[in-house]
């Protein structure tokens, strides 16, 4: 159907706080990749789930950040105790088999993240 | 040394003219290499991916691969206004990994 979609798209909090972003890939897309954006960057790379299960998630930067894929399909990305250096686009992304290697990654339209 | 480096830029051509990008990556065993382009305040979109050695073109686009001097580039041909973006460089760093790890950026304004 259609593209990864990810909700809120925008997001104030204030630092100390709990937040919670959700994606919600393509259709049959078995790989759900989450990554963050600063501003004038490239996306860096969080975590990477196969299936329900974190294959990697060695990109999160503390154990504040978390994220779950309960069945599969949606996944939420959970920050605790929100700091003003975590203000990012947060990016989702999925991909067919997640196999890596000749795969494209597809891109929803982030969530901006803004912690005041 | 960073694993996928661009020029930054910002990198200004006149319309019409052919621009040039370029990216180097650290890892001389890594197979998969994308472009993604992004427009401001919008998400990365896929405008070409190469695995092999030498050229592919798509339409006005064509990159190019060299691993040997671990290498990739894009040019633009014709270049439009509707092509000012930055440009994302991404390669699957390595034999295995499924994430991309993504250059800096280029960004691109071609102008009228």
């Amino acid at each position: 159907g259609a593209g990864v979609s990810q909700t809120p798209s925008n997001k104030v909090t204030e630092k100390g706080k709990y937040v919670e972003l959700r994606c919600d890939p393509i259709s049959g897309h078995t790989a759900l990749y989450w990554y963050r954006q600063s501003l004038g960057q490239g996306p860096e790379f969080l975590i990477y789930f196969q299936g329900t299960g974190a294959a990697d998630d060695s990109g999160l930067p503390n154990d504040r950040f978390f994220a779950v894929r309960p069945e599969g399909s949606v996944s939420t990305l959970k920050i605790q105790r929100t700091e003003r250096g975590d203000s990012a686009v947060y990016l989702c992304a999925s991909s067919l088999r997640g196999l890596g290697y000749q795969e494209t990654q597809y891109f929803g339209p982030g969530t901006r993240l803004l912690v005041l | 040394q960073k694993e996928v480096e661009q020029n930054s830029g910002p990198l200004s051509v006149p319309e019409g003219a052919i621009a040039s990008l370029n990216c180097t990556y650290s890892d001389r065993v890594s197979q998969s290499f994308f472009w993604y382009r992004q427009y401001s305040g919008k998400s990365p979109e896929l405008i070409m991916s190469i695995y092999s050695n030498g050229d592919k073109e798509d339409g006005r686009f064509t990159a190019q691969l060299n691993k040997a001097s671990q290498y990739v580039s894009l040019l633009i041909r014709d270049s439009q206004p509707s092509d000012s973006a930055t440009y994302l460089c991404a390669v699957n760093i390595g034999l295995s990994a499924r994430q991309l790890t993504f250059g800096s950026g280029t960004q691109l304004t071609v102008l009228p």
